[in-house]
């Protein structure tokens, strides 16, 4: 059972253009999202996060959006950076119970100079 | 500089001879978490520990045991690797419960 689902398992993107991250999840209890971006041979580094109380949260290049009745967010890099290539994984968990992440599968991103 | 420090970054085992993975922190945080990572997968958990509580994932194997011998300190232990275990084991710590986890570099562990 994925709670958390990244379905594209790659993208390609043009150097200055947008990129936009997709994830979806199934347990309603979720109240925390997280994006982690990682590099080859380095662990995952945090990147931005969304509390369910919001839509929205931009931090710099980063902007990420959450629809709840969809169980829907996403990562927006605008614009794109070739350094911006690295896999990212979307996480999720419900702060409730225990800080216990539950990732996606992760999407690899290419930005083409 | 490093806050989350996993030794060694890459180890090899032979098939059934036990081997420890090592955590390090420098961020005093209550929290630590030991993932196993397979190629193109997301990351699982294992277990962790709030404090000196120990909390095993239902579906973590036997095989695999922690020790947290100090705030700074966690230990993987697998103690009869099988060849399914080759992975990246990565280690993270958390301050609070609703805080982004910080993660190390990982090990990456090859069975012969």
């Amino acid at each position: 059972d994925q709670q958390v689902k990244q379905n594209s398992p790659s993208l390609s993107v043009q150097e200055g253009r947008i990129s936009i991250l997709n994830c979806d999840y199934t347990n309603s209890m979720f109240d925390y999202f997280l994006w982690y971006k990682k590099y080859p041979a380095e662990g995952p580094t945090f990147l931005i996060s969304i509390s369910s109380i919001k839509d929205k949260n931009e931090d710099g290049r980063f902007t990420v959006f959450l629809n709840k009745s969809a169980k829907h967010l996403s990562l927006h890099i605008v614009p794109s950076q070739p350094g911006d290539s690295a896999v990212y994984f979307c996480a999720a968990f419900n702060s409730g119970n225990t800080g216990k992440l539950i990732f996606g599968q992760g999407t690899t991103l290419q930005v083409k100079p | 500089d490093a806050m989350v420090i996993q030794n060694p970054r890459y180890q090899v085992t032979q098939f059934g001879k036990p081997v420890t993975l090592s955590c390090s922190q420098t961020l005093n945080h209550n929290v630590m978490y030991w993932y196993q990572q397979k190629s193109s997968q997301a990351p699982k958990l294992l277990f962790h520990y709030y404090d000196k509580d120990f909390n095993n994932e239902a579906d973590t194997p036997d095989n695999f045991q922690s020790r947290r011998p100090n705030t700074s300190f966690c230990f993987l232990d697998i103690r009869s690797p099988g060849l399914g275990d080759a992975a990246m084991y990565l280690c993270a710590t958390q301050g609070q419960l609703n805080q982004p986890q910080h993660f190390g570099d990982g090990t990456r562990l090859s069975i012969l």
